[in-house]
């Protein structure tokens, strides 16, 4: 089945405690992206990907990386995470040429 | 820079009324618009989009160039369209950069 897997689907951490949440689609899709989704503000582009080693900053990348080391993956890296990245985060990707993108099903972090 | 304008976080309606969630866009050359749909807080969906100019679940959308519009329509609304609706606009190319508004929470009565 073609789709975008996120991990893990909940998380609750400590700020300043480094963290990983991975992201994996199997469609061989060149364009990859992260989004955080917060009541009244919508989803917002973090960062994105448009083919392996190859990113570039969203709408509001502060206090995030990312790496495209394999065309799949494209985990979202917090080196230190605050209360303010307390969000909804979604990974999505997309053919090059196509229309429409796919969505994961979200990562719920906590950062208390 | 490119911009999406849902002009209603709330929009309320019963069942069997017609229901229209606006979306205005603001981009210098030519965007793909999309309609997302996301059910209690799960996966975005994809609804619609300008390009293929179909019909989902009942709804459609048409682009308005003159007036920068993608307004979702459908003429009898059902209790189970009741979500939260996005408008995004890609702007294709090599960056493929998609935007999204800032969503419209639809409820359906009974």
């Amino acid at each position: 089945e073609a789709q975008v897997t996120q991990n893990p689907r909940y998380l609750i951490t400590v700020t300043g405690k480094k963290l990983t949440v991975t992201c994996s689609q199997n469609m061989n899709h060149e364009y990859m992206s992260w989004y955080r989704q917060d009541p009244g503000l919508g989803l917002r582009q973090i960062y994105y990907s448009m083919n392996v080693e190859v990113t570039d900053k969203g709408d509001v990348p502060e206090g995030y990386k990312v790496s495209r080391k394999e065309k799949r993956n494209f985990p979202l890296i917090l080196e230190s995470p605050s209360p303010n990245q307390t969000s909804l985060y979604f990974c999505a990707s997309r053919r090059q040429g196509a229309n429409g993108y796919t969505f994961g099903s979200g990562t719920r972090l906590t950062v208390v | 820079a490119q911009r999406v304008t849902q002009p209603e976080k709330l929009l309320s309606v019963f069942k069997g009324a017609p229901v229209e969630l606006k979306c205005n866009y603001s981009y210098s050359g030519s965007p793909e618009l999309f309609w997302y749909v996301q059910y209690s807080r799960q996966r975005l969906q994809l609804l619609l989009r300008h390009i293929s100019r179909e019909s989902i679940k009942g709804f459609t959308a048409d682009l308005n160039k003159g007036e920068t519009s993608f307004h979702l329509k459908k003429p009898f609304a059902q209790e189970e369209d009741s979500a939260m609706y996005y408008c995004a606009l890609s702007s294709g190319g090599s960056n493929y950069k998609l935007t999204f508004g800032k969503g419209t929470l639809l409820t359906v009565n009974p």
